[in-house]
């Protein structure tokens, strides 16, 4: 059974462009998270997909967008990239409405912004 | 909003005994515990749920009072591979990490 898995695993982009990152949750998971995790920080929850839609969004400015695909994967979308927004972007899947269980979480993808 | 954890930092020698602490300011209804490795993914250690519940995880437990938003987690008879930074989280709709604490132990 195939965990988590995040693409790409390290990622290079210049200020101001553009960025997608791809996240396969768990097997049997619908609900998928996205955090950011800056060095030496804790994850910072972006936002959550559910049901191909966006169910609860922490404090992130609208540049950063995502989208949730029938087959439950997502994709984290970042504009205008911002020396700032160089981190370690996180997947987690869940099962929605269930406190009492884990989150998984992928490997990450470490984005650079130069 | 995010729980604050204490210490920030926290250095054992195998088999000394440690305890993190995680608070909220809000009403908690379950707090998650995890363990990240340096260059990995955050791993799930345990939830623990309210009425005061105790859980464990090989010699890794924790305790969760629901009226002082707090919760503990204790590690005893630290091995090496304890060494690690470890995160609460407190779930209402979305999971939300503390700051981390950073444990080292060493030979």
């Amino acid at each position: 059974d195939a965990g988590v898995t995040q693409s790409p695993t390290h990622l290079i982009k210049t200020r101001g462009q553009q960025v997608t990152l791809r996240c396969s949750p768990k097997s049997g998971h619908d609900t998928v998270s996205w955090y950011q995790q800056a060095l030496g920080q804790g994850p910072q929850f972006i936002f959550q997909y559910y049901e191909e839609e966006e169910r609860q969004r922490g404090n992130f400015p609208d540049r950063f967008s995502g989208h949730q695909f029938p087959n439950y994967s997502s994709e984290l979308n970042v504009n205008a990239l911002l020396l700032g927004d160089s981190a370690l972007y996180l997947c987690a899947s869940s099962l929605t409405g269930r406190i009492n269980t884990e989150a998984f979480f992928g490997q990450g993808t470490r984005l650079t912004v130069v | 909003q995010q729980p604050v954890q204490s210490p920030q930092a926290v250095i054992l020698r195998e088999g000394e005994d440690a305890v993190i602490n995680c608070s909220s300011s809000k009403a908690l209804y379950s707090v998650h515990w995890y363990r990240q490795k340096h260059g990995e993914a955050p791993v799930f250690l345990m939830i623990l749920l309210k009425g005061g519940e105790q859980k464990g995880h090989e010699k890794i437990s924790a305790s969760f009072n629901e009226k002082k938003q707090q919760s503990s987690l204790y590690l005893t008879a630290s091995q090496l591979s304890y060494s690690g930074t470890y995160f609460c989280g407190t779930y209402d709709y979305k999971l939300s990490f503390g700051a981390g604490t950073t444990v080292t132990v060493r030979a």
